[in-house]
């Protein structure tokens, strides 16, 4: 069975523009969710998808932004990138509620 | 306002020991927690979990104890191998449903052989 898939795995844009992230859930699993992972920061929630609604959001300001497709494929957008959004984005997705989250390798964005 | 806390960046263990990983969390609503290890440059991967209905929870050589009075959970690894070294991640979750799940900052765990 495949697991999560993110693409791209690195990206390097410039500060102002966009960016759009792709997550793949695991076949059969409806919620995916993504996450911000910096530094001494942890993984910071963004938000979470079912069924092609939003879920949760977590503190993030409007300029970060997702969907989920009739297929529970998902992005996130980032408009206005600053130098500050330089992470790891990892998309996780999970089976039911209240299961444990897989997670995908991640897309490591640079913001120069 | 950080809810799970690992207040240890890193820990060095020799190998055959015990690995002792600490999480303290704020929040009393909290009744969901898990273990997640991260390798460098692959995404984490789920361990162990406790519900807050139990104490203790036990797979392999991988506990976890939670002491409800104190907010504190523990992941024990015994014994400690090379293949353990990465970085653990503590998580917490409200209830059940597609609640947000909220991770601390991380351990980085190095086990020498």
């Amino acid at each position: 069975k495949a697991g999560v898939t993110q693409t791209p795995r690195y990206l390097i844009k410039t500060r102002g523009q966009q960016v759009t992230l792709s997550c793949s859930p695991i076949s059969g699993h409806r919620s995916v969710s993504w996450y911000q992972q910096t530094p001494g920061q942890g993984l910071q929630f963004l938000f979470e998808y079912f069924s092609e609604t939003q879920r949760n959001k977590g503190n993030f300001p409007g300029r970060f932004s997702g969907r989920q497709f009739s297929n529970s494929r998902s992005e996130m957008n980032v408009s206005t990138l600053e130098l500050g959004d330089s992470a790891l984005y990892l998309c996780a997705s999970r089976r039911e509620e209240g299961s444990p989250l897989h997670f995908g390798n991640g897309t490591r964005l640079t913001v120069t | 306002d950080q809810q799970v806390k690992q207040n240890s960046p890193s820990l060095s263990v020799q190998e055959g020991r015990i690995s002792i990983l600490n999480c303290d969390y704020t929040n009393s609503m909290f009744d969901y927690f898990l273990w997640y290890k991260k390798y460098p440059a692959e995404g984490p991967t789920f361990l162990i979990s406790i519900s807050s209905i139990k104490d203790k929870n036990e797979d392999g050589r991988f506990t976890v104890f939670l002491n409800k009075s104190a907010k504190h959970l523990s992941l024990h690894i015994v014994p400690s191998q090379p293949g353990d070294s990465a970085v653990y991640f503590c998580a917490a979750s409200v209830g059940g449903g597609y609640q947000k799940v909220t991770f601390g900052t991380g351990t980085k765990l190095q086990v020498i052989p």
